[in-house]
């Protein structure tokens, strides 16, 4: 199984300003996703990072909002811009290949004031 | 459309009851891959199971077990002997067999184990 760790664990940010996860798994994953997770609520995916290429975003998110690098197959970052209240949740990694088990990094806890 | 559905919100019982959370999946591909996550108060989700369409039988991992029914389309998740620690909540997921290899979740059943 992987072992996946993101950074930081918790932030608490001001209104416009922007926050960088970052997410390290401890082996090469082809495919590397970002979910979003609102209070209460189930996981929606905000994109999927491979790479080498640019991310594919779901319906709903764009690049602008957050941006997502991949450099190589062991490391990823998303970023949440322009801050607002309504971007408080848990931001969550997950790394995996094809139809195998897909693991999921402890959670970024953002919390906009 | 794939979809997952999830209708217990939320389950109480008490120490040592068995419980059942239910799992109902959507879905026109025959081939199709299951999975069942634990997410405790601490935020994680924990990975509990994969399963894919083409194997039925059920399987039991300690007091854990899984019976899977293509023909009513449900993967439903028992706890016997609940336990305390068991308190979290719970997500299925159904993954599709193209190149994205996104999963589709739940919306979750809360479980409360009380003592």
């Amino acid at each position: 199984s992987a072992v996946i760790s993101q950074k930081p664990s918790r932030d608490i940010c001001q209104r416009g300003t922007s926050l960088t996860i970052q997410c390290q798994v401890d082996s090469q994953v082809t495919m590397m996703f970002w979910y979003r997770q609102q209070p209460g609520q189930s996981l929606t995916l905000i994109a999927t990072a491979n790479q080498g290429s640019e991310a594919t975003y779901e319906s709903g998110f764009v690049i602008d909002k957050f941006p997502i690098s991949r450099p190589n197959l062991t490391f990823s970052t998303l970023t949440v811009s322009n801050l607002s209240p309504e971007d408080s949740s848990i931001y969550l990694c997950s790394g995996g290949g094809g139809y195998n088990e897909q693991f999921f990094g402890p959670g970024t806890r953002l919390t906009v004031l | 459309a794939q979809k997952v559905t999830q209708a217990q919100t939320e389950i109480s019982v008490v120490e040592k009851e068995d419980v059942t959370l239910d799992c109902v999946y959507e879905t026109r591909d025959t081939t199709y891959y299951l999975f069942w996550y634990k997410q405790p108060p601490s935020g994680e989700l924990v990975f509990l199971i994969r399963r894919n369409s083409f194997d039925e039988q059920n399987e039991i991992s300690g007091r854990y077990s899984w019976n899977f029914q293509k023909s009513t389309s449900s993967f439903n998740f028992t706890i016997t002997a609940s336990q305390v620690v068991d308190s979290a909540v719970y997500f299925c997921a159904l993954k599709r067999p193209d190149s994205s290899y996104k999963l589709i979740f739940g919306s979750g059943t809360r479980l409360l184990v009380r003592p």
